[in-house]
């Protein structure tokens, strides 16, 4: 079965790089159509659809934050990579990966994993 | 900056029938923006119910169903239970890329 889970700091210190990692299993982020979406959710608010990879490694990103955003992959060891630079107070949150099946008209961010907090302190 | 409305607040009665929308600052929303619902209840991570404005995961009750309703995205549940009660979130896409934008969320209180 489908599962992912989300791993990296529970503290930065605002100015700081946030690295976090998706180890995902039960798909392969080559087949055709997978892709791996980074969302977050800063505490009582709204989702925020932050980046995604594709099984062709082409990749998009949110466009308020595209300027600190990089996602990549490492098929052998399935998982995939987010990185965010100038972190601040406000980037403070829940970050979640999924899978998302994109293709045939269809994009469907359908597996989830639990969700890493992140807080930006000094 | 494209923007993603959702009511944020809505209550309805155990047996009873709401429909949940999403609006979308660009104009009507039509299936190329491939609504996406998900239900998130307090402390989980968001579970996806319909994908491509109204197709069911395997694991959607049949209560829930999606459709376009009056230039939104709606979410209608039908036969309403005490285990509705949730945030849900509402997801579309937009631009070549496809690029995603998440609703506020709507808050349903069951009561």
């Amino acid at each position: 079965q489908v599962s992912l889970w989300e791993s990296g700091p529970a503290l930065v210190k605002p100015t700081q790089t946030l690295t976090l990692t998706c180890t995902f299993s039960g798909f392969s982020l080559t087949t055709s159509g997978m892709s791996v979406t980074w969302i977050r959710q800063s505490p009582g608010k709204a989702l925020e659809w932050l980046a995604r990879i594709d099984w062709d490694n082409d990749k998009y990103y949110s466009t308020s934050l595209k300027t600190r955003l990089t996602i990549s992959r490492d098929t052998s060891k399935n998982q995939v990579v987010l990185r965010m630079t100038n972190m601040d107070s406000l980037d403070t949150a829940t970050y979640y990966c999924t899978r998302e099946k994109i293709g045939s008209g269809t994009q469907s961010p359908d597996y989830w994993g639990q969700g890493t907090l992140v807080t930006v302190s000094s | 900056q494209t923007v993603v409305t959702q009511e944020p607040s809505l209550t309805v009665s155990p047996g009873g029938t709401v429909t949940l929308t999403c609006a979308s600052s660009t104009g009507a929303v039509i299936s190329s923006h491939h609504p996406n619902w998900f239900q998130q209840k307090p402390g989980q991570a968001p579970r996806a119910l319909i994908y491509n404005t109204s197709n069911k995961h395997s694991w959607t009750p049949a209560r829930f169903s999606g459709s376009l309703l009056g230039g939104k995205a709606a979410l209608t549940l039908s036969g309403v239970q005490p285990e509705d009660e949730a945030d849900y979130h509402c997801l579309l896409y937009y631009g070549g890329p496809q690029l995603g934008v998440f609703g506020g969320g709507t808050k349903l209180t069951v009561l």
